[in-house]
């Protein structure tokens, strides 16, 4: 069965970075693309990355553009976030998600999410 | 961007009793509307994508509709475990973006 599994979370200072990982089993990772997406505490969903299956493409949200850079191996069938100036209003749940499918943009597998804290 | 309203806010019913979920998009996405539930502490999932279609293990209570800028969730008859927030989700233009959220609660 499909699994997807986060780790990297944790609490760091405004200004911090951080990688998240998302490791990915049950399925051909290599063939699927695949998105973080966010949810800061009490509130709703928000589309964070997106990857291409092979790679070739990347989208990131404007409010985390230039901070923020998603990759993957396929290797490794491992998806990555890493995450650099962070700040406040950073803090959320990220989780990672698998794509349905061909060209649709939406999300048939989550993880259960990792914490990331931006305190001082 | 694509901005996407959810109506209502909270809805109170019980159990047995029918959901219509609203979600209304800023402008066209032709049918690239899908639906989330999340219950507490877990992760979404995925019910219903391209307006109608259920997704994989989706029982059949759940239903979608609509096209263009207005769209429909209905659950026919509420389990208990269908208590729970209901997400949209447009595919339909890059930032792909979400609803705020539509709560059912146990009346």
């Amino acid at each position: 069965q499909v699994q997807l599994v986060e780790s990297g979370g944790g609490v760091v200072q405004p200004g911090g970075s951080l990688r998240l990982s998302c490791a990915a089993s049950g399925f051909t990772f290599s063939s699927y693309d695949m998105y973080w997406v966010r949810q800061a505490p009490g509130k709703g969903l928000e589309w964070v990355a997106f990857i291409r299956y092979d790679g070739s493409n990347k989208y990131h949200a404007d409010s985390v553009r230039g901070r923020f850079t998603i990759s993957r191996d396929n290797s490794k069938n491992t998806l990555y976030l890493q995450m650099n100036s962070l700040r406040a209003d950073d803090t959320a749940v990220y989780y990672c998600a698998k794509g349905y499918g061909g060209n649709y943009q939406v999300f048939d597998y989550w993880g259960q999410g990792t914490l990331v804290t931006v305190s001082s | 961007e694509i901005v996407l309203t959810q109506s209502p806010a909270t809805l109170s019913l019980s159990p047995g009793e029918g959901a219509t979920l609203s979600c209304r998009a800023s402008q066209s996405v032709s049918s690239y509307l899908a639906w989330y539930q999340q219950t507490p502490g877990q992760a979404p999932r995925l019910l219903i994508y391209d307006a109608s279609n259920r997704a994989t293990g989706i029982p059949a209570r759940f239903s979608g509709g609509g096209s263009g800028t207005d769209f429909t969730l209905t659950i026919s008859s509420l389990e208990p475990e269908d208590f729970a927030v209901y997400y949209c989700q447009q595919r339909s233009n890059w930032p792909l973006t979400f609803g705020g959220g539509t709560k059912v609660e146990i009346k």
